[in-house]
């Protein structure tokens, strides 16, 4: 079946400095989501990419989808300490409702 | 409602017992997923549903998890004889869209029930 696969599965940052989390499947995706999920909270979506080679900003984040639709990334810049928890990618293929989630990735961030 | 509600937030069964887990999606939200996270992992799917219909149960993991969605709102996740490794959060996630090939659906996840048997 279909797996996604995220790395680092955990970083540890100082205040200011970037951060990127890659998502690579192992089949051709339809579309990719990125989630958010704080300690002890829930994944909250942040952005999802449908199209090849697609890049997305959402202030201090950038999601970039490859141009095979296989691999994608979420880029922080300057983290903050709100930046804190652990981000999921989620990638669907032919069905397009069944979400496969990858392990995640925890960022900490050190004031 | 507001947001995708889920009942109850903690529960501790002893091994064997049966457990039901309650999810109220989004008032209108015609797709409903079920979704279990381990510590320290991603969600895994378990089940869906498109308004009461269940077209999707290749996720659960055992004939003693069963998904039903009577009405095609309120859904309950119920695990019979509960064993050790049930253990998990039990995550609920409704949308507004059906499946389609233009996208998948957003989903908006309830804060979860924890599970833990003894």
């Amino acid at each position: 079946g279909q797996q996604v696969m995220q790395i680092p599965q955990y970083q540890h940052v100082q205040e200011g400095e970037d951060f990127t989390t890659y998502c690579n499947s192992s089949t051709t995706l339809s579309n990719i989501q990125w989630y958010k999920q704080r300690p002890g909270g829930h994944p909250v979506f942040l952005i999802q990419l449908v199209k090849s080679g697609e890049v997305k900003k959402q202030k201090r984040l950038t999601f970039q989808f490859g141009e095979a639709k296989k691999n994608s990334s979420l880029h922080i810049t300057a983290t903050q300490t709100t930046d804190v928890g652990t981000y999921f990618c989620a990638g669907s293929g032919g069905s397009n409702y069944k979400l496969t989630f990858g392990k995640g990735t925890l960022l900490t961030v050190n004031p | 409602g507001a947001g995708v509600s889920q009942s109850p937030r903690y529960k501790v069964a002893k091994r064997g017992q049966d457990v039901a887990l309650r999810c109220d999606p989004i008032s209108g939200h015609v797709s409903l997923f079920w979704y279990q996270q381990a510590l320290g992992q991603g969600p895994e799917f378990l089940t869906y549903f498109q308004n009461e219909a269940q077209l999707d149960k290749s996720g659960l993991p055992s004939d003693r998890f069963f998904a039903e969605r009577p009405e095609g709102s309120v859904s309950t996740l119920k695990i019979q004889r509960t064993q050790q490794e049930d253990s998990a959060v039990y995550l609920c996630a409704s949308s507004s869209r059906v499946a389609d090939p233009t996208g998948a659906n957003v989903l908006t996840f309830g804060a979860g029930s924890r599970l833990t048997v003894l």
